[in-house]
């Protein structure tokens, strides 16, 4: 498996634009999480689903966020509009059900830059 | 609710010294415990976790940690580091019944030659 897969790897926008980052996750994982790192955060998670279905959204920051899992190979992240505070990288992660024994795989991430 | 902090967020450390980088948590209900080390531009990848029973565990590279339920730590160590360990470590906890982690806000590990 190629591993968890986010695209882009970066991405510069203005201030107002509409941002989507998109995550593959590794096939036959139930759960997939969104982070935003920051230096003066650390990594927040933001939402995560569960075999397509979110399950805590208490992380998104504010309503021009949202995040969609259409099916179990896809998931979005939509800001709209943006805003220079959103500069941050976003992971996606993935993890199989299980238990605790189970990890969390981690994409490389998508660094935003809102100008 | 639970919390994660890691005091010291940056260490330097020469070459072939021992590195022990902390981390504290709290938490209403039991967690699992886990290291994950994330090197420049890359993303995050498990080193070590603890989920019961022996309170010392060994991760990849040489590192270990060790559980203090009284003191609620969870402090990684190395006997000797290389250069290549230069990375951010991230401690963090996963509330018992959920999938999610809780990371503290990381440590930046420099080892010098």
């Amino acid at each position: 498996d190629a591993g968890v897969i986010q695209s882009p790897r970066h991405e510069v926008t203005e201030m107002g634009q509409e941002v989507t980052l998109r995550c593959k996750p590794i096939s036959g994982h139930d759960y997939l999480f969104w982070y935003r790192q920051t230096m003066m955060r650390g990594l927040e998670l933001l939402i995560y689903f569960n075999n397509n279905v979110p399950i805590d959204d208490s992380g998104m920051p504010e309503d021009r966020f949202s995040a969609k899992m259409p099916n179990a190979s896809f998931s979005t992240l939509k800001i709209q509009p943006s805003e220079p505070r959103d500069s941050a990288v976003y992971f996606c992660a993935s993890r199989r059900a299980g238990g605790a024994n189970t990890e969390a795989f981690f994409g490389q991430g998508t660094r935003l830059t809102v100008v | 609710a639970q919390s994660v902090t890691q005091l010291d967020s940056q260490v330097p450390v020469f070459e072939e010294a021992p590195v022990e980088l902390r981390c504290n948590y709290s938490s209403s209900v039991s967690v699992y415990l886990f290291w994950y080390v994330q090197y420049p531009n890359q993303g995050l990848q498990l080193l070590l976790k603890y989920l019961s029973g022996s309170t010392l565990v060994k991760g990849i590279n040489g590192f270990e940690a060790e559980f203090n339920k009284s003191q609620t730590s969870f402090h990684l160590r190395k006997p000797s580091v290389h250069i290549s360990d230069t990375a951010e470590y991230f401690c963090a906890v996963s509330p018992a019944g959920t999938y999610k982690y809780i990371f503290g806000t990381g440590t930046r590990l420099k080892v010098l030659a």
